[in-house]
């Protein structure tokens, strides 16, 4: 069974960087699929932040692309985000997920199967 | 961006009775939608994709249709534990993106 969990600072001041890692167990990453972000601000709809594939390759929502880095690193089985110069509005649940449908290199853009339990990071200083 | 606009917004009602919800994208998406019911404090938990294929383990009284840029899905008999907020989600290109959500509350 295929799980993910977040982990990471559930406060940060603004400005600053948001860094979160997801912790992927029961499926290799370097297997195959794509690995993404998505966000919830409280009280409101879902927003895909960006995807990842094992080989490092990067897909990300325009809307953030200038501040969002996502990372993978196959020895520890997990994905990371950084998104930085964070304000109030980037306060959210931030959730992991895998892509699912197809494990190959060109299904960056799927619907997600698996999903962590979400972790909310609040900006304030 | 496609955008994805679902309707109703909210929706009240009662156990045992049949309820159909809309998603309607801004251009066509050739099935590649997606659903998802999300309860309070949990994470979406994917019901159907490729418009109306059910995803392993979500019960039959769930279902989806449509093409093009309209689609829906039908809950055919309300259970209790089906009183949830629903998304819709188009993956036919990104940027990836979601409706704005339904919320179905019992009447």
């Amino acid at each position: 069974q295929v799980q993910l969990q977040e982990s990471g600072p559930g406060l940060v001041k603004p400005s600053e960087t948001l860094s979160l890692t997801c912790a992927v167990s029961g499926y290799s990453i370097s297997s195959g699929y794509y690995w993404g972000w998505i966000r919830q601000p409280p009280g409101k709809g879902l927003e895909w932040i960006g995807s990842i594939y094992h080989s490092g390759s990067t897909y990300y929502n325009p809307s953030l692309k200038s501040r969002v880095t996502i990372s993978v690193d196959t020895s520890k089985n997990q994905f990371s985000l950084k998104l930085s110069s964070v304000t109030a509005a980037d306060t959210a649940v931030y959730y992991c997920a895998r892509l699912g449908n197809c494990s190959g290199g060109s299904c960056y853009s799927e619907y997600f199967d698996y999903w962590g339990q979400g972790t909310l990071v609040t900006v304030s200083s | 961006d496609i955008q994805m606009t679902q309707s109703p917004s909210s929706l009240s009602a009662s156990v045992g009775d049949r309820v159909t919800i809309t998603c309607r994208a801004s251009q066509g998406i050739s099935n590649s939608l997606a659903w998802y019911q999300q309860k309070p404090g949990k994470a979406p938990k994917l019901l159907l994709y490729a418009a109306s294929r059910l995803e392993s383990g979500v019960p039959s009284r769930f279902s989806g249709s449509g093409s093009g840029t309209d689609y829906t899905l039908t809950i055919s008999s309300l259970q209790p534990e089906d009183f949830a907020t629903y998304y819709c989600q188009q993956y036919y290109s990104t940027p990836i993106t979601f409706g704005q959500g339904t919320r179905l509350e019992i009447k």
